[in-house]
């Protein structure tokens, strides 16, 4: 069965580094999402990206945030300057189509960011 | 944000028995429901899902039911086995828009 794909798995870096997490989405699957859950928290909303822009952001998503399909297979998100507080574990997800119609999202094993 | 509530953090059940976990959301704008079951060290893998204008989804030993009025969803597994054992996540959206709001997981340990 086709997954979505995250690359690293652990990510360690030190405050204020940039950052840069890999997903590869489903092949045919056409939107693309960032979620994150901090240790002990709900999994939380970052944003939405269909046909190479940005569809909604959370609150969280600021300037510090970035995301990117640089190519036909990987999708990217970007954190500029690192702070404690990113420290997380991130998800990719992917679906065919708005949850309208009936399509679910479908995630990633995730990246644990950890800051230091 | 507290839009959508798992309000029991854990459940215990025996094999072979029905696990029954409960979901209630506030924001009477969600009108699509899924259900997602987390390993640890994985991602969440999609259960089942249910549009409002239903009341319940069956696939296998899982059924959805969802009561629009009380704002409530809930999950049986019928029935239950140890591989289920698991995190259990519900989250909405609203159609017209695409992104998922969590609850806060039940954790779910199946007895043999």
């Amino acid at each position: 069965e086709p997954e979505v794909t995250q690359t690293p798995s652990h990510q360690v870096t030190q405050m204020g580094q940039e950052v840069i997490l890999r997903c590869v989405p489903i092949s045919n699957h056409l939107y693309f999402y960032w979620y994150r859950q901090i240790l002990g928290q709900k999994v939380e909303f970052l944003v939405s990206f269909y046909n190479n822009e940005i569809s909604e952001k959370s609150e969280i998503f600021d300037d510090q945030f970035s995301v990117e399909r640089p190519d036909g297979s990987n999708f990217t998100l970007k954190i500029r300057s690192t702070k404690l507080e990113d420290s997380a574990m991130y998800f990719c997800a992917s679906s065919e189509a708005l949850q309208g119609v009936g399509q679910p999202q479908h995630f990633g094993d995730g990246t644990r960011l950890s800051i230091l | 944000d507290q839009q959508v509530k798992q309000n029991s953090p854990s459940l215990s059940v025996q094999e072979g028995r029905i696990s029954i976990l409960n979901c209630d959301y506030t924001n009477s704008m969600f009108d699509y429901f899924l259900w997602y079951k987390k390993y640890p060290a994985e991602g969440p893998t999609f259960l089942i899902s249910i549009s409002s204008i239903k009341d319940k989804n069956e696939d296998g030993r899982f059924t959805v039911f969802l009561n629009k009025s009380a704002k409530h969803l809930s999950l049986h597994i019928v029935p239950s086995q140890p591989g289920d054992s698991a995190v259990y996540f519900c989250a909405a959206s609203r159609a017209a828009g695409n992104k998922l709001t969590f609850g806060g997981g039940t954790r779910v340990l199946v007895k043999p």
